[in-house]
């Protein structure tokens, strides 16, 4: 049994650019929760997607975006990226939503200059 | 307003003693309620996790936590720790209703020979 994958493991981007970040969730898992974690602080909550339909959302703009594709592994894309969005990008599956546990990626940490 | 804290930043322990990690919350209704841990450059990983029953709840790695609802607290105990108990703590909560985890800003572990 695989666990969680992400990638790229690191990336810099500039201001003003576009990233898609990358996850594969662990066999039979078919929901997947994005996280956001700035240095020194706690995971937030991004958003989460179950059998490919959003299925929740924490406080981020629009430009924040995602997708889960058939076999549930998913994306996320962040549009016209702000310094702000320097961060560790945190990928979670589970079984199902709820109070499934969910199994954590190594992320993959973005820096925007 | 809702929330998880962590009131030490930083704790340093020798090897083989005792540690107590603190959390306390503050939600309407007791949350369902986990500790992560998270080692440099890794994913979180989950150490136990509290929905009802048993106030006391074995975790891996030797990690034990007691949920005191009259403190809403969730402490995080560990009777001997070990060098590679060194890293970063995180409890956190999913609030009745919600699908997400909400993070406490972590506490960070340091062991000394």
């Amino acid at each position: 049994e695989t666990g969680v994958t992400q990638s790229p493991t690191h990336l810099i981007k500039t201001r003003g650019q576009q990233v898609t970040l990358r996850c594969s969730s662990q066999s039979g898992h078919n929901t997947v929760s994005w996280y956001q974690q700035a240095l020194g602080q706690g995971p937030q909550f991004i958003f989460q997607y179950y059998r490919e339909e959003e299925n929740g959302r924490g406080n981020f703009p629009p430009r924040f975006s995602g997708l889960q594709f058939p076999n549930y592994s998913s994306e996320l894309n962040v549009n016209a990226l702000e310094l702000d969005d320097s961060a560790l990008y945190l990928c979670a599956s589970s079984l199902a939503t709820g109070l499934e546990t969910q199994y954590f990626g190594p992320g993959t940490r973005l820096l925007v200059l | 307003a809702q929330s998880v804290t962590q009131p030490d930043i930083h704790i340093t322990v020798s090897e083989g003693a005792s540690l107590e990690l603190r959390c306390n919350y503050s939600y309407g209704a007791t949350p369902y309620l986990f500790w992560y841990v998270q080692s440099p450059g890794q994913g979180l990983q989950l150490l136990l996790k509290y929905f009802s029953g048993d106030t006391l709840v074995q975790g891996i790695k030797g990690f034990e936590a007691e949920f005191k609802r009259s403190q809403s607290s969730f402490n995080l105990r560990k009777p001997s720790v070990h060098w590679s108990d060194a890293a970063e703590y995180f409890c956190a909560v999913v609030p009745t209703g919600a699908n997400n985890l909400f993070f406490g800003t972590g506490t960070r572990l340091t062991v000394i020979p």
